[in-house]
């Protein structure tokens, strides 16, 4: 049961352009839906967060945006540049369950110089 | 500030040999977890634990075991090696006071059972 989709799977782009990753889920008991950039042989770390009480939220140029109602949050990644080709993972956590993260299935984005 | 550390980075297996995989953190965190990458999957939740003492079974639990003999350390066991558990292990730790939930990782084991 995967309770967090994310699309698409991997993802090109090029220099100057606008990255755009978005994950759905289904467990309305969510509360926090943070996104993880993950580069090869590295953990996972934390991009950027929201919480359902705002609709969007943007650090720099990473932007996410959030639709409580069709249940689906995006991450945009403004002005994207080779050093953010990585693997993306969006996830989510409620504030009941020991704050357990869901992952998504991760999108590999490229960054084309 | 190490953050959290896990040992080994790489290790084989043969089919039926046990291991364990250390993880420790300098945090002070409460919260530490035990997550399993394959491609295509992103990370599945092993085990989890709250607090010292404590653990709890994730999404995919079978064939591992976990204790948490002090707080700041979390070790998983897999007691009989099965090539379906070759992947990739993260262990995280994460504050439980804090609203926004960051979870910090550790760099990973690479595990493959032959």
């Amino acid at each position: 049961q995967q309770q967090v989709k994310q699309s698409p799977q991997s993802l090109i782009v090029q220099k100057g352009g606008i990255s755009i990753i978005n994950c759905a889920y289904e467990n309305t008991a969510f509360d926090y839906f943070p996104w993880y950039q993950q580069f090869p042989g590295k953990g996972p770390a934390l991009l950027i967060a929201i919480r359902p009480d705002v609709s969007e939220k943007k650090e720099g140029r990473f932007t996410i945006s959030f639709n409580k109602s069709a249940k689906q949050f995006s991450l945009h990644i403004m002005d994207s540049q080779p050093g953010d080709s990585a693997t993306y993972f969006c996830a989510a956590a409620s504030s009941g369950s020991a704050r357990q993260l869901t992952f998504g299935s991760g999108t590999q984005l490229t960054v084309l110089p | 500030n190490a953050g959290v550390t896990q040992t080994p980075k790489f290790r084989v297996l043969k089919t039926g040999q046990s291991m364990t995989l250390l993880c420790a953190q300098d945090m002070n965190h409460e919260y530490m977890y035990w997550y399993r990458q394959d491609p295509g999957m992103g990370l599945r939740l092993i085990h989890y634990s709250v607090g010292e003492g404590t653990t709890a079974k994730g999404e995919v639990p079978d064939g591992y075991n976990v204790s948490r003999l002090k707080k700041q350390n979390f070790l998983l066991g897999l007691e009989s090696a099965a090539p379906s558990q070759t992947s990739v292990y993260f262990c995280a730790s994460s504050f439980s006071r804090s609203l926004n939930t960051e979870a910090f990782f550790g760099q990973g084991t690479r595990l493959t059972v032959v």
